[in-house]
C-alpha cells in the first residue's frame, strides 16, 4: 500500500485560505468516503480535524473543511491564523480494515 | 474524559523485541477498535495495524506482518503492541489511537491518541 500523495509544504498569510490536496487511488480515497485529516504540532500527538471526508468533530473550528473529488481529497483552512501553523496528514480507509496515511504537509503561516 | 496513557520510552538493541502498552480510560474499552501508528524522527505517520478489543481479532499492515503482535487485556483496559526483530529504522514514536466504534464501521477515526512512546533501536 503506497502512501497518499500530499504537497510537502504550503503557505499563506493570516486571513487567507489555503487548500491541501491528498491524492490516492481507486483502492483507497476513490473507493470510500472515509478520509480523515489530522493536525500535528511539533512534539505533540496528532489531532483529528476532519473525518468521513467532510465532517468536523465537536470543538474543531468551522474554518476547517474537507471535500473529495475522484481519487483526491482536500482540506481547506479559511481565515488562516498563526496557530494553524503545523503539519497536516490525510488518512484513508483502504479496505480490509487497513488505513493509509499521506506523507504530510507543512503549513507555514507567513 | 477519554484518555490513552502509554508506557515510557525504551532503548533496545537490534534484533530485540519491544512491547508498548496503552491504557484506556473514560470509555468502554471493548467498544472501539484500537490502532497503532508510528512516526520515525522527522517523518510522517505510518499505520501499523489494529485490534478489536472485544474479540482480540487483529489486522496488520503488510509491512509488519510476522513482526508485530497486538494484544489486549480487557480486565485492565490495556492494549499492547509488540514489535520483534528490531532494526535501526524501527526507531520511532509509537502511538495508540482509538478507532471506530465496533458496531459502526465508520465515524470518528483516531479521535483520541496516546502521548506516544519513543522506541530507540541502537547498538
Amino acid at each position: 500500500q503506497s502512501a497518499l500523495t500530499q504537497p510537502a509544504s504550503v503557505s499563506g498569510s493570516p486571513g487567507q485560505s489555503i487548500t491541501i490536496s491528498c491524492t490516492g487511488t481507486s483502492s483507497d480515497v476513490g473507493s470510500y468516503n472515509l478520509v480523515s485529516w489530522y493536525q500535528q504540532h511539533p512534539g505533540k500527538a496528532p489531532k483529528l480535524m476532519i473525518y468521513e471526508g467532510s465532517k468536523r468533530p465537536s470543538g474543531v473550528s468551522n474554518r476547517f473543511s474537507g471535500s473529495k473529488s475522484g481519487n483526491t481529497a482536500s482540506l481547506t483552512i479559511s481565515g488562516l491564523q498563526a496557530e494553524d501553523e503545523a503539519d497536516y496528514y490525510c488518512c484513508s480507509y483502504a479496505g480490509s480494515s487497513s488505513r493509509v496515511f499521506g506523507g504530510g504537509t507543512k503549513l507555514t503561516v507567513l | 474524559q477519554v484518555q490513552l496513557v502509554q508506557s515510557g520510552a525504551e532503548v533496545k538493541k537490534p534484533g530485540a523485541s519491544v512491547k508498548v502498552s496503552c491504557k484506556a480510560s473514560g470509555y468502554t474499552f471493548t467498544g472501539y477498535y484500537m490502532h497503532w501508528v508510528r512516526q520515525a524522527p522527522g517523518q510522517g505517520l505510518e499505520w501499523m495495524g489494529r485490534i478489536n478489543p472485544n474479540s482480540g481479532g487483529t489486522n496488520y499492515a503488510q509491512k509488519f506482518q510476522g513482526r508485530v503482535t497486538m494484544t489486549r487485556d480487557t480486565s485492565i483496559s490495556t492494549a499492547y503492541m509488540e514489535l520483534s526483530r528490531l532494526r535501526s529504522d524501527d526507531t520511532a514514536v509509537y502511538y495508540c489511537a482509538r478507532g471506530w466504534e465496533l458496531l459502526a464501521q465508520k465515524g470518528l477515526d483516531f479521535d483520541y491518541w496516546g502521548q506516544g512512546t519513543l522506541v530507540t533501536v541502537s547498538s
